[in-house]
């Protein structure tokens, strides 16, 4: 196993269009999370899957957004009508839905960086 | 909502000083804590966590963090630095199980050699 895998590692767009970024986390863990980072801060939450199930998603997670977990495994993240301030890095973490001291460490992919011109 | 505060946005240290990195969060119950660290052109990397137990915790490369409930601090150190530990680190916490952790601004730290 390689980790938790995130395409493409840069995408450039144009304002307007629509973007897709696929995440593969570590095989044996079911849960799933996307973040985003801008330049200066931490990741902020987005949502986050347990399976398939997308259990929590934030505000930040305007109607142009969407994820999506179709068989528990591999997952997307789409953005519609891409705008400048899309622009971010966006970050893939997966982890085990276990009860004990592993739970809830997430491991990270190396991102998916977008820039919108 | 919790929140996580970290003191400092940027340190710059010389090899072999001590290094204290503040975090502070705002959450009234039972919290998981954490200390991720990305060096440059790398990933988002675990380097300690605290769920329970001895409020002293001791992760890789030598660091440490103390848990200090009253204080809702969680603060990081390590003794003596080395230039690789130039990087940028990020306090976390998580305060139920199965949630989402959230995230300081991060600590720039820059080690001269």
């Amino acid at each position: 196993d390689t980790g938790v895998s995130q395409n493409p590692r840069h995408k450039i767009t144009k304002r307007g269009q629509n973007v897709t970024f696929r995440c593969d986390p570590i095989s044996e863990h079911n849960r799933l999370y996307w973040y985003r980072q801008t330049l200066g801060q931490g990741p902020e939450f987005l949502t986050y899957f347990q399976n398939e199930a997308q259990l929590e998603k934030s505000r930040l997670l305007s109607d142009r957004f969407s994820a999506e977990r179709p068989k528990g495994s591999f997952s997307t993240l789409e953005i519609q009508r891409t705008e400048q301030g899309d622009s971010a890095m966006y970050l893939c973490a997966s982890s085990t839905a276990r009860t004990d001291s592993g739970a809830n460490v997430l491991t990270f992919g190396a991102g998916s960086r977008l820039t919108v011109l | 909502a919790q929140s996580v505060s970290q003191h400092n946005h940027h340190v710059i240290l010389s090899e072999a000083a001590s290094l204290e990195l503040g975090c502070n969060y705002s959450y009234g119950g039972t919290v998981n804590l954490f200390w991720y660290v990305q060096y440059p052109g790398q990933h988002l990397q675990l380097l300690l966590k605290y769920f329970s137990g001895d409020p002293l915790v001791k992760g890789i490369k030598g660091f440490e963090a103390e848990f200090i409930k009253s204080k809702f601090s969680f603060n990081l150190r390590k003794p003596s630095v080395q230039w690789s530990d130039t990087a940028e680190y990020f306090c976390a916490v998580n305060a139920g199980y199965g949630n989402k952790l959230v995230f300081g601004a991060g600590t720039i730290l820059r080690v001269k050699s």
